[in-house]
């Protein structure tokens, strides 16, 4: 069955950096664009980034834009998220999930179990 | 960027009711609307996906309707384990925004 399994996030000091990874299995990785989707603490989902299925093209929402680098490892059918000059309020849950492609209206159809990521002095 | 509104932010029902949901967009998406029930400590799950079509092992009393600007998410008989937080998302185009939430409760 699908899996979306990411790494441990871990108190982060203002102004830090973090990258998260996210394992995947079940699926053909390599044939599907991923995302990045957090939600803060009593707020709702936010979408953060979005990777093309063999990384040609990343885009961001414009509050992590600079800041944030999504990339993949489709040899190791890895994502991974380069968090950097990291603020407050990027405290959340950040959660791995699979698109689901473009006929089916970019849905996102398997979420991994997300990882906290606090930001805090 | 495309800006989605759903309403109500809350929602309180019964089990058994039947309860609407609507989600609107700033510009027209086609059907490329999409919907997710949120529990507390899990990770969203898929609903709906393209305005209408049932995601697999979904209950057939979750449906979607709608096209262009204006959505909404029906559960035609509430059961005890359908209260959540329900999103919107749209996938026309990046930023690939989601609705401010609506929380269903217990009456």
């Amino acid at each position: 069955q699908i899996q979306l399994v990411e790494s441990e996030g871990g108190v982060v000091r203002p102004g830090g950096s973090l990258r998260l990874s996210c394992a995947a299995s079940g699926f053909t990785f390599s044939q599907y664009g991923m995302h990045w989707v957090r939600q803060a603490p009593g707020k709702g989902l936010e979408w953060v980034a979005l990777i093309q299925y063999d990384g040609g093209k990343a885009y961001y929402a414009d509050s992590v834009k600079g800041r944030f680098t999504i990339s993949r490892d489709n040899s190791k059918n890895t994502l991974h998220l380069l968090m950097i000059s990291l603020r407050a309020e990027d405290t959340a849950i950040y959660y791995c999930v699979k698109d689901a492609g473009y006929v089916n209206a970019h849905s996102f159809d398997y979420w991994g179990q997300g990882t906290l990521v606090p930001v805090s002095s | 960027d495309i800006q989605m509104t759903q309403s109500p932010s809350s929602l309180s029902a019964s089990v058994g009711d039947r309860v609407t949901v609507t989600c609107r967009a700033s510009q027209p998406i086609s059907t490329y609307l999409n919907w997710y029930q949120h529990k507390p400590g899990k990770a969203p799950e898929l609903l709906i996906y393209a305005a209408s079509s049932l995601q697999s092992g979904v209950p057939s009393r979750f449906s979607g309707s709608g096209s262009g600007t204006d959505f909404t998410l029906t559960i035609s008989s509430l059961q005890p384990e359908d209260f959540a937080a329900y999103y919107c998302q749209q996938g026309y185009s990046t930023p690939y925004t989601f609705g401010q939430g609506t929380r269903l409760e217990i009456k």
